[in-house]
């Protein structure tokens, strides 16, 4: 079984650009989770979505923002990019919207701003 | 709120010796505790997991107990190996679906 992908792997943008980066989760997970890693920061929650509604958001901007698909691939949109905003985005999925499920992560895009 | 501390990194370690990485949390109601491990140009992975107190969570030699008392939940492996090098997080979920993560501490392991 393929594990969750992430594409691109990276990415580079100048401030004001906007960006939109992909996951497909593991086939037959219904719920994706995104995530930022940043140095200053650790990892931070973004959003989750479940069968294409979001179930929870983050403390981060209406610049972020995502969407699920039908086959539960989702995209996370960035507009009016930052310098702060350079970081790894990961995204994670699970089979259903148990909370003691277990998540599986995707290797992460790599987000630079210039 | 919810959130984690963890030691701050780097860590630099010998091969075989003794790794101990500090966490301790805060948190409304009764949360599960995890570590995740992120090797080298991979995502995360689960290493373990605790979901009340007293539990010992563990997996390829790691270990860590969840303490209510003291609101901790310290990693440790009694002998590391070079493919242990990762950077480790510490988290919690409570009953929403989101974890809430630790910055990361990198461990660096010499032969």
């Amino acid at each position: 079984k393929a594990g969750v992908t992430q594409t691109p792997r990276y990415l580079i943008k100048t401030r004001g650009q906007q960006v939109t980066l992909s996951c497909s989760p593991i086939s037959g997970h219904r719920s994706v989770s995104w995530y930022q890693q940043t140095p200053g920061q650790g990892l931070q929650f973004l959003f989750e979505y479940f069968s294409e509604t979001q179930r929870n958001k983050g403390n981060f901007p209406g610049r972020f923002s995502g969407r699920q698909f039908s086959n539960s691939r989702s995209e996370m949109n960035v507009s009016t990019l930052e310098l702060g905003d350079s970081a790894l985005y990961l995204c994670a999925s699970r089979q259903g919207a148990a909370t003691n499920e277990k998540l599986f992560f995707g290797s992460g895009t790599q987000l630079s701003v210039l | 709120g919810n959130s984690v501390t963890q030691m701050e990194g780097p860590v630099t370690l010998s091969e075989e010796a003794f790794l101990t990485i500090n966490c301790t949390y805060t948190a409304t109601g009764y949360p599960s505790l995890f570590w995740y491990v992120q090797y080298p140009g991979e995502g995360l992975q689960l290493l373990l997991k605790a979901t009340k107190a007293d539990d010992k969570g563990s997996n390829k030699g790691f270990e860590a107990t969840y303490r209510k008392e003291t609101t901790s939940f310290h990693l440790e492996k009694g002998s590391v190996q070079v493919s242990d090098s990762a950077v480790y997080f510490c988290a919690l979920k409570t009953g929403a679906n989101n974890l809430f993560f630790g910055t990361g501490t990198r461990l660096t392991v010499i032969p």
